[in-house]
C-alpha cells in the first residue's frame, strides 16, 4: 500500500522554524518528484514547493520563497520542508503529495497524498 | 502565474441528477508538443486529503467511477457527475500543471439538494 505520513506540525510562534517530515512507503520513492501543498483553514489548495526525484531541482511558490526549503533523503524515503520566519498566514494543513513524474511537472498531477499535518502560527 | 477559476462556487443537486463544474485557465494549457491539456481534477471530502480524479483533462484515474467525466480543451474544462450519489458530496478542484507554479482553482462545493 502506498502511504505518505506527515509529521512535525503544531503550534509555532511567529518567526518560528519548524521542520515538517513526510515518510513514504509502498513505492519507489527515489523515482518520483514530490510536492508540498497547503490548505489554510476553510480555504482552497495552494502548492508550496516541489522537488525532483533526485533532489537536484527545487521549486517554490513566491509566498514562501526564501523562507522555506524543501529537501529529501532517498535513503530514508523521507521528504522534508524546513520552514523559517513563519507568519500567521502560513497557518494551514500541510500535505505532502507524490508527483506522477520524475521531474517537477513532467507527470500528470499528484496521485498520492498524505493526511496532512497542521501548522498553527500564533503567539 | 496561470490563474484558474471555477464556476459555480457551490451547487446543490438532487440524488441521481447531473452536476456540472466549470474550470477556466487564464491561458491555454494545451501543449502543442504532445497535444495534451495539462489539467487535473481533484475531489476533497470533508476531513480528507484531495484525491486525483482526472488528468490530461479527461483521463480517469484508476478506481474513479464512470459517472464522473472530464472534458474540455485549451482554456475551458468541465467536470461532470452524470448521476450524483451521496458519497460524491465534496469540494472539487481543478489544477493546471502546464507551468510552475502549478495552480489550483478555488474549488466548487457539491451538496445534495
Amino acid at each position: 500500500e502506498v502511504v505518505l505520513l506527515e509529521s512535525g506540525g503544531g503550534l509555532v510562534q511567529p518567526g518560528g522554524s519548524p521542520r515538517l517530515s513526510c515518510a513514504a512507503s509502498g513505492f519507489t520513492f527515489s523515482s518520483y518528484a514530490m510536492s508540498w501543498v497547503r490548505q489554510a483553514p476553510g480555504k482552497g489548495l495552494e502548492w508550496v514547493s516541489g522537488i525532483s526525484a533526485s533532489g537536484g531541482s527545487t521549486y517554490y511558490a513566491d509566498s514562501v520563497k526564501g523562507r522555506f526549503t524543501v529537501s529529501r533523503d532517498n535513503s530514508k524515503n523521507t521528504l522534508y520542508l524546513q520552514m523559517n520566519s513563519l507568519r500567521a498566514e502560513d497557518t494551514a494543513v500541510y500535505y505532502c503529495a507524490k508527483d506522477t513524474g520524475t521531474y517537477h511537472l513532467t507527470g500528470h498531477g499528484m496521485d498520492v497524498w498524505g493526511q496532512g499535518t497542521t501548522v498553527t502560527v500564533s503567539s | 502565474d496561470i490563474v484558474m477559476t471555477q464556476s459555480p462556487d457551490s451547487l446543490a443537486v438532487s440524488l441521481g441528477e447531473r452536476a456540472t463544474i466549470n474550470c477556466k485557465s487564464s491561458q491555454s494549457i494545451l501543449y502543442d508538443y504532445d497535444n495534451k491539456n495539462y489539467l487535473a481534477w481533484y475531489q476533497q471530502k470533508p476531513g480528507q486529503p484531495p484525491k486525483l480524479l482526472f488528468y490530461w483533462a479527461s483521463t480517469r484515474e484508476s478506481g474513479v467511477p464512470d459517472r464522473f467525466s472530464g472534458s474540455g480543451s485549451g482554456a475551458d474544462f468541465t467536470l461532470t457527475i452524470s448521476s450524483l450519489q451521496a458519497e460524491d458530496v465534496a469540494v472539487y478542484y481543478c489544477q493546471q500543471y502546464y507551468s510552475t507554479p502549478p495552480t489550483f482553482g478555488p474549488g466548487t462545493r457539491v451538496n445534495v439538494k
